[in-house]
């Protein structure tokens, strides 16, 4: 049972241009959402998060986007830079409904931008 | 700031035989969670603990088993290993004042079983 999804398991973009990975979910009682970046051989490093309270957050090039009507979310990556070539996962948690603030992840989107 | 840092790199072991791993928080966070990542796929939850106490549990048997130590590091024990428990297993850590779930990963320890 996938209760988180990422349908694009690769991506390449032309530097500069805007990078566009998607996440669905289907558990109603995820709250926080989360963006995460792993280089190989190393952890997920932390991109960015959004508060089901909201629809939208932004820190410098990466914005994310939450559609709870459609348990859909985005991470819009502009400009896209050579350094953005990564796996990125899609991760969410419901603290307030499960006691604990474990992260669910989608199975992750391979990222490459193109010089 | 050291970030998350895990113990050992890489292990070989096995099948039949015990595992321990280690792990140590960022600087102040009190709470830790256990990860395991199979080629393909993205992390399944293994434990949290936060305060020495333990606050969540995967779906995982009970040959995986871990604890908090008073100074907030964590063991990731294994028994009976399987060729399936081969994987990379993430340790993170978290803290109250940015919120539990925004967890913060060490590189991982890569287990082979053979």
């Amino acid at each position: 049972d996938q209760q988180v999804k990422q349908n694009s398991p690769s991506l390449s973009v032309q530097e500069g241009r805007i990078s566009i990975l998607n996440c669905d979910y289907t558990n109603s009682m995820f709250d926080y959402f989360l963006w995460y970046k792993k280089y190989p051989a190393e952890g997920p490093t932390f991109l960015i998060s959004i508060s089901s309270i909201k629809d939208k957050n932004e820190d410098g090039r990466f914005t994310v986007f939450l559609n709870k009507s459609a348990k859909h979310l985005s991470l819009h990556i502009v400009p896209s830079q050579p350094g953005d070539s990564a796996v990125y996962f899609c991760a969410a948690s419901s603290p307030h409904n499960f006691g604990n603030e474990k992260l669910t992840f989608g199975t992750g989107t391979r990222l490459t931008i193109i010089p | 700031d050291a970030g998350v840092t895990q113990s050992p790199t890489h292990l070989i072991k096995t099948r039949g035989q015990h595992v321990t791993l280690r792990c140590s928080p960022i600087s102040g966070h009190k709470s830790v969670s256990w990860y395991q990542q199979v080629l393909g796929q993205g992390p399944q939850f293994i434990f949290q603990y936060y305060e020495k106490e333990e606050r969540g549990r995967g779906n995982f048997p009970d040959r995986f088993s871990a604890r908090q130590f008073p100074n907030y590091s964590s063991e990731l024990n294994v028994n009976a290993l399987l060729l399936g428990d081969s994987a990379l297993y993430l340790c993170a850590s978290s803290t109250e004042d940015r919120g539990l779930y925004e967890q913060y990963f060490g590189p991982g320890t890569r287990l082979t079983v053979t």
